[in-house]
């Protein structure tokens, strides 16, 4: 079956630590997938898609980058922790007529 | 540019009331929408989708939509909600093929009271 993990669940950073949040999904190849970022009262902000492997495409300019080293897995990354990337953070993939389907997110506070 | 709106910010409701929810887009050419709903807790879910054919478009949970092309509109229903509908409803689009980049409305919280 086809699935979508996203770790960790929350994650409490300090400003100027780097971030790592990982999404990999299962059951399906060469899926488009997406880094959304939830913020209350502003609803979701398309951050980052990939379409393949080493193919990145940034919406938004931020302190945020993202990597696909492999077919299923989206990397989403900081350098340098800002208080305001605090949010809460979606990865999503692409199911063709089905739309998108969502992990269970990760809310990172900056500190 | 590509855009969704939503009217509502919060609405509340009580229970066996009827539910609509607007949201209005703004996009060229072929569209697909969608309603999804987050849970208290719970990660995005989706309600209901339009690709073509019946504007009117069946989801679960007993909610419905309609697409109105003339008014650029996809509005969300439900006859009677419930308790258990308390949640966030965020209306989306994409239109096109390649890429699909999803553009969300800022969401409307809906609570419905005992």
């Amino acid at each position: 079956s086809q699935t979508i993990h996203q770790w960790p669940a929350t994650l409490v950073q300090p400003v100027g630590s780097p971030l790592s949040l990982e999404c990999t999904v299962e059951g399906t190849s060469n899926p488009n997938l997406y880094w959304y970022r939830q913020a209350a009262g502003r609803g979701l902000q398309l951050l980052f898609y990939s379409v393949g492997i080493g193919q990145i495409s940034s919406e938004v300019p931020q302190n945020l980058s993202a990597s696909r080293p492999q077919d299923r897995q989206f990397i989403l990354s900081s350098k340098k922790l800002l208080l305001s990337d605090s949010g809460f953070y979606l990865c999503a993939w692409m199911q063709g007529y089905y739309g998108y389907t969502f992990g269970s997110g990760t809310r990172l506070t900056v500190v | 540019a590509q855009s969704v709106s939503q009217h509502n910010h919060h609405v509340i409701l009580s229970e066996a009331a009827s539910l609509e929810l607007g949201c209005n887009y703004s996009y060229g050419g072929t569209v697909n929408l969608f309603w999804y709903v987050q849970y208290p807790g719970q990660h995005l879910q989706l309600l209901l989708k339009y690709f073509s054919g019946d504007p009117l478009v069946k989801g679960i949970k007993g909610f419905e939509a309609e697409f109105i092309k003339s008014k650029f509109s996809f509005n969300l229903r439900k006859p009677s909600v419930q308790w258990s509908d308390t949640a966030e409803y965020f209306c989306a689009a994409y239109s096109g093929a390649g890429s699909y980049q999803l553009t969300f409305g800022k969401g409307t919280k809906l609570s419905v009271i005992p």
